[in-house]
């Protein structure tokens, strides 16, 4: 089955604990892609990446990083999380950045104490 | 700075009831402007994609337009399954995605 998974779909942790959400597709596609979403601020692109080893900022990209070493796989790591990065975070991925019916995972939901 | 609004924020309509939604952008090098619809809990459906001013789409009751400066999804006689947020998203010259916030959508029977 094509999709999109997120693991872990749930997580509650403290502050300044690096962790780490994964993102993998089985769809061979190029682009991928980090969201979060907010009450009133909707979603907001942290990152995105046209092909492995290519990645690019979006609208809110403090506080993270990603990497793209295989085309499947595009994690978001949180390094020092803060409680103002307790939100839903979506991870999509489409064929190519144009063609982009994207396909999202389900959602990990995140609270930093 | 890319913008996108959309309205109204929230939509009731009787079962039957058609009616619109507006995206207003304003976006450098537009490569190409979607709608997606989401469901409470889950991830957004993709929807349409329009690239240029004139282009329609139409799937089921819904139907999509594009301008230069707004996009329109059009939904004729709504069924109470039709009820969801629906996200309106532009891409830029540099292939970043920027959403509005939504317009949510109540069809009661």
């Amino acid at each position: 089955e094509a999709q999109v998974t997120q693991n872990p779909r749930y997580l509650i942790t403290v502050t300044g604990k690096k962790l780490t959400v994964t993102c993998s597709q089985n769809m061979n596609h190029e682009y991928m892609s980090w969201y979060r979403q907010d009450p009133g601020l909707g979603l907001r692109q942290i990152y995105y990446s046209m092909n492995v080893e290519v990645t690019d900022k979006g609208d809110v990209p403090e506080g993270y990083k990603v990497s793209r070493k295989e085309k499947r796989n595009f994690p978001l790591i949180l390094e020092s999380p803060s409680p103002n990065q307790t939100s839903l975070y979506f991870c999509a991925s489409s064929p190519g950045a144009t063609y982009n019916e994207q396909f999202f995972g389900p959602g990990t939901r995140l609270t930093v104490l | 700075e890319d913008q996108v609004t959309q309205s109204p924020e929230a939509l009731r309509l009787q079962e039957g009831e058609s009616s619109s939604l507006n995206c207003s952008y304003t976006v450098s090098g537009l490569r190409g402007l979607f709608w997606y619809r989401q469901d409470p809990g889950k991830g957004p459906e993709f929807l349409f994609t329009l690239y240029s001013a004139g282009e329609e789409k139409e799937k089921e009751r819904l139907k999509a337009t594009l301008t230069k400066k707004e996009s329109f999804l059009h939904i004729t006689a709504p069924k109470p399954e039709d009820s969801a947020t629906y996200l309106c998203a532009v891409m830029n010259s540099g292939y970043a995605l920027n959403f509005g916030k939504g317009t949510s959508l109540l069809v009661t029977p």
